[in-house]
C-alpha cells in the first residue's frame, strides 16, 4: 500500500491560493490519489482525487506529477472555513471495497 | 438524495461496560459501508468494512466487532470497553468500489 506524506502545518492568507502538497512516491500504476478535509469535530469531507491527469471541481484543483509520486491540492482562493485537517491518501485495494489508509494530515489555517 | 446517520452523538462509558455504535444510510441500496476511528490528535484509521449484509472484514484486531443485519445498518459493537477505546467513531459509506467515500457526522465516545 502506497504511504503518503505531508507537511504537519501550513498557513494561508485568506483570498490566496493555498497549495498543499503530498508525497507518495510508492503509489502503484492503479492507484488513485484521493483528497479528503475534516473540519474540526465532523467528518471527513470528499474533496476531489485523480490517477495521472490534472482534476478540477467546484471546491478544488489536484496537480499531478508526470510520475504521479507527488500531487498539490490547490483551494484557489481559501476561506476562513477552509480551515481543517487536508488528507491525502493513496487508493488502497482490498479485496473488497475501497479501504483508504488516512495519516496525520495537514492542518491548514487559513489567516484574516 | 443520500444521507448517513449515526448515533449518538457522545457517549461517556465506564470502562468494562458494552457498546452498541449504529450507522444508518438512505438513498441508496447496498452501499459499501465502512467503520473509522480517530484518536485524538491522530488521522483515521480503519476498522471495518462491509459490502454487504453479514459480510464483515476487519483491518484491526482488537476487542471491537462489526455487524450488518440489514442492507444500510452497520452496528459496532464491545463486550467489553477499554480505555484505548476513547475516540471519534467515524462510519462511512461509499456507492461501489473504488469510489469515494462519505462520512457520518461521528460518534465521540469517552471511556473512564
Amino acid at each position: 500500500d502506497a504511504k503518503t506524506t505531508q507537511p504537519p502545518s501550513m498557513d494561508c492568507a485568506e483570498g490566496r491560493a493555498a497549495n498543499l502538497p503530498c508525497n507518495h512516491s510508492t503509489i502503484s500504476g492503479n492507484e488513485y490519489v484521493y483528497w479528503y478535509r475534516q473540519i474540526h469535530s465532523q467528518g471527513p469531507q470528499y474533496i476531489i482525487h485523480g490517477l495521472k491527469n490534472n482534476e478540477t471541481n467546484e471546491m478544488a484543483s489536484l496537480i499531478i506529477t508526470e510520475d504521479r509520486k507527488s500531487s498539490t491540492l490547490i483551494l484557489p482562493h481559501a476561506t476562513l472555513r477552509d480551515t481543517a485537517v487536508y488528507y491525502c491518501i493513496a487508493q488502497t485495494l482490498g479485496n473488497y471495497g475501497q479501504n483508504f489508509v488516512f495519516g496525520p494530515g495537514t492542518r491548514l489555517s487559513v489567516l484574516p | 438524495s443520500q444521507t448517513i446517520h449515526q448515533w449518538p452523538a457522545t457517549l461517556v462509558q465506564p470502562v468494562g461496560s458494552p457498546l452498541s455504535l449504529e450507522c444508518t444510510v438512505e438513498g441508496t441500496s447496498n452501499p459499501n459501508l465502512y467503520w473509522y476511528r480517530q484518536a485524538a490528535g491522530r488521522g483515521l484509521q480503519l476498522l471495518f468494512y462491509s459490502v454487504g449484509i453479514g459480510q464483515i472484514s476487519s483491518e484491526v484486531p482488537q476487542n471491537l466487532s462489526a455487524s450488518r443485519p440489514q442492507d444500510r445498518q452497520f452496528i459496532l459493537s464491545s463486550k467489553k470497553l477499554l480505555l484505548s477505546d476513547s475516540g471519534f467513531y467515524l462510519c462511512a459509506w461509499s456507492p461501489r468500489a473504488y469510489n469515494e467515500q462519505f462520512f457520518g457526522p461521528g460518534t465521540r465516545l469517552t471511556v473512564l
